[in-house]
């Protein structure tokens, strides 16, 4: 069973940062993901990294201050989030993709990022 | 950017009554599309993908159908666990990939 655990959430000012780690118990040869959740709101799609070459993506509202990495030795995906918003406020999840498709086929339980004075 | 808009808002039905939520496209999204279940306090598990493939483990009172612009998911008749927020999700064209606004399943 795959397994994915997030950790690195908490409260943090506007303009401050945070990041968020995500540990895969499998990981090699899979595209990985950020999706976000505000509180009582939708689903929203933050930023993805290749398998193949490490190529990033991410949604206009992040680029430029979120980036995503991933270590393939630790099994480990990363979200370096900046210059953080009131509106990033939302529950954090990591997820592995479904095989070569830009599905989310795992996902972990996410992390609460709480952007507040 | 591509949209998914997603009907009805919520939808009240009784246990064993058939469920049909609908996503429509702003464009042609081929057969590019997935279905999410998500309840309260969890994550979102994936049902559906590229429109009519059960994803693995999924019951097969679950299916998907469409193409293009409009999308079906249909419950053939409902179990107590399967009241929750469904949620339609595009790859045909990206980034960005996008959600639909989901539409909630209750109980009549």
């Amino acid at each position: 069973e795959v397994q994915l655990l997030e950790s690195g959430g908490g409260l943090v000012q506007p303009g401050g940062s945070l990041r968020l780690s995500c540990v895969a118990s499998t990981f090699d040869s899979y595209a990985m993901s950020w999706v976000r959740q505000a509180p009582g709101k939708g689903l929203e799609w933050v930023s993805t990294i290749r398998d193949s070459d490490g190529r990033t993506y991410y949604a206009d509202s992040v680029k430029s201050r979120f980036t995503i990495s991933r270590d393939n030795s630790k099994n480990t995906l990363y979200l370096q989030m900046n210059s953080l918003r009131d509106e990033d406020t939302a529950i954090y999840y990591c997820a592995r993709h479904l095989e070569w498709r830009e599905f989310f086929h795992h996902w972990g339980q996410g992390t609460l990022v709480t952007v507040s004075s | 950017e591509i949209v998914l808009t997603q009907s009805p808002a919520t939808l009240s039905l009784s246990p064993g009554e058939r469920a049909t939520l609908s996503c429509r496209a702003s464009q042609n999204i081929k057969i590019y599309l997935g279905w999410y279940q998500q309840k309260p306090g969890q994550a979102p598990r994936l049902l559906i993908y590229d429109a009519s493939n059960r994803a693995s483990g999924i019951p097969d009172r679950f299916s998907g159908s469409g193409s293009g612009t409009d999308f079906t998911l249909t419950i053939s008749s409902l179990e107590p666990e399967d009241f929750a927020v469904y949620y339609c999700q595009q790859r045909s064209s990206w980034p960005p990939l996008t959600f639909g606004g989901g539409t909630k399943v209750e109980i009549k």
